[in-house]
């Protein structure tokens, strides 16, 4: 059980471009989901929590008008790198959680390279 | 927030070694998870263990929650065991986890 999945695994495109990544738990509903950042050889960063029909929450230092995010149902939420540039190049996981104090449960990942 | 402090950063073991792994938190948390990150990204679930111990095979892992720390124990291992190690907390129920930086383990044959 709690399985999630992220879609697509890798994506390869050009500067400028704007790509999207989609996060759906498979077998239960999820009220918060949670979108983090990983760089080679570091630690998992997070970089917004979304509940279901509400407007995201960011960390400090992410862009909100660049990191787009939907929590639309509550078992789909979509990540929108808009306008990507090869900085953006990274790992991204996003994490689905069905209530409060509950565990969280990770997607693949999706490894982002902006050529 | 909160801090996650995970050591030792690197290790290497020989196949068949037993390891420790720690992980101490700067304030309470409510839960707390155990994963292994494989070469291909993938965060594997370990334990999800708020306190006291599980055991799960050749792993186990205790948490002292009134002291802020937890451990996770690798018995027998093996080279599918390498990979790196997190651990991660939330403050409270409803924060998200935050993640610590990780143990780098590297089982040889």
């Amino acid at each position: 059980g709690a399985v999630v999945s992220q879609h697509p695994s890798w994506v390869i495109c050009k500067s400028g471009t704007s790509v999207k990544i989609e996060c759906r738990s498979l077998d239960f509903q999820a009220t918060t989901m949670f979108w983090y950042r990983q760089f080679p050889k570091q630690s998992l960063m997070l970089m917004a929590t979304s509940n279901e029909g509400s407007k995201a929450t960011y960390e400090q230092g992410v862009e909100k008008d660049k990191f787009l995010i939907n929590h639309a149902s509550l078992t789909l939420s979509t990540l929108t790198v808009t306008s990507a540039h090869p900085e953006d190049s990274s790992f991204y996981i996003c994490s689905a959680r069905a209530q409060s104090g509950q565990p969280q449960h990770f997607g693949d990942g999706t490894r982002l390279s902006i050529l | 927030g909160i801090q996650v402090e995970q050591s030792p950063p690197d290790l290497i073991l020989q196949e068949g070694a037993n390891s420790t792994l720690r992980c101490n938190f700067s304030d309470s948390v409510n839960n707390l998870q155990w994963f292994h990150q494989n070469p291909w990204g993938q965060l594997i679930n370990l334990f999800y263990i708020p306190s006291g111990t599980k055991q799960n095979g050749r792993l186990s892992a205790t948490t002292v929650a009134t002291e802020r720390y937890s451990l996770l124990y690798i018995s027998s291992s093996q080279t599918t065991d390498s990979g790196v190690y997190f651990c991660a907390g939330p403050h409270s129920g409803n924060t998200p986890l935050v993640f610590g930086k990780g143990t780098r383990l590297s089982v040889i044959a």
